[in-house]
């Protein structure tokens, strides 16, 4: 079964500490993996994607993520937390072109 | 442009009750696609379609129905209100998601938080 998992359901960092958010993969074939953020009454906003090539995908807000096909992993990293990037963060992964799969989004919480 | 349009922002519902909610784009991408968002669970594609006329169900579909009779638009269709269907709808376009190997990046409309009594 195709499926992504995000094992936080929280993730708390302070202002200026580097941040990650995890994210796990299973789709069979070649991985298109995706981050969106939400911030409250809002929709999904587009962060970065990996379809192929370089590991380390680059994003808007200074977020980038890192693919790790041997660990099925796509974790989400920025070095420096901002309070305004307190959000609910979604990892998301494509099966057979036409199927998003959505893990169940981790609350990131920046503290000043 | 203004993206991806959703409406209503809101709405309340009986039991039984049918409705639709509507979902427009203005950016003539051929893939649009339906999710259910609920507490703990992410995001949950119902139905989505690949082109005018083609439709096809996600991962929770029962409840539900759609159309595209247009490039456009993508009504979502509650046949028969249940308080289990009680969510935030969000609706979502893209260019073809399979196009020569290239998936697209998805856009979301602002959704719709439905409650069903």
């Amino acid at each position: 079964a195709q499926s992504v998992a995000q094992p936080e359901d929280q993730v708390n960092v302070a202002e200026g500490n580097p941040l990650t958010v995890k994210c796990t993969y299973s789709v069979s074939g070649n991985p298109y993996l995706f981050w969106y953020v939400q911030y409250p009454n809002r929709g999904l906003q587009f962060l970065l994607k990996y379809i192929t090539g370089d590991n380390l995908v680059k994003g808007s807000y200074g977020f980038e993520a890192e693919f790790n096909k041997s660990q099925t992993s796509f974790h989400l990293k920025k070095p420096s937390a901002l309070v305004s990037d307190s959000a609910l963060y979604f990892c998301a992964a494509v099966y057979n072109f036409n199927k998003f799969y959505f893990g169940s989004g981790t609350k990131l919480n920046v503290k000043p | 442009n203004a993206g991806v349009t959703q409406t209503p922002k809101f709405q309340v519902l009986k039991t039984g009750q049918s409705m639709t909610l509507q979902c427009a784009q203005d950016m003539n991408h051929e893939y649009m696609s339906w999710y259910r968002q609920d507490p703990g669970m992410g995001l949950r594609l119902i139905h989505y379609s690949v082109g005018a006329g083609i439709t096809d169900q996600g991962e929770v579909p029962n409840g539900y129905n759609v159309s595209r009779s247009t490039t456009e638009d993508f009504p979502l269709r509650l046949l028969s209100a249940a308080p289990s269907q009680t969510s935030v709808y969000f609706c979502a376009s893209s260019y073809s998601l399979g196009s020569g190997g290239a998936v697209h990046t998805q856009y979301f409309g602002p959704g719709t938080r439905l409650t069903v009594l």
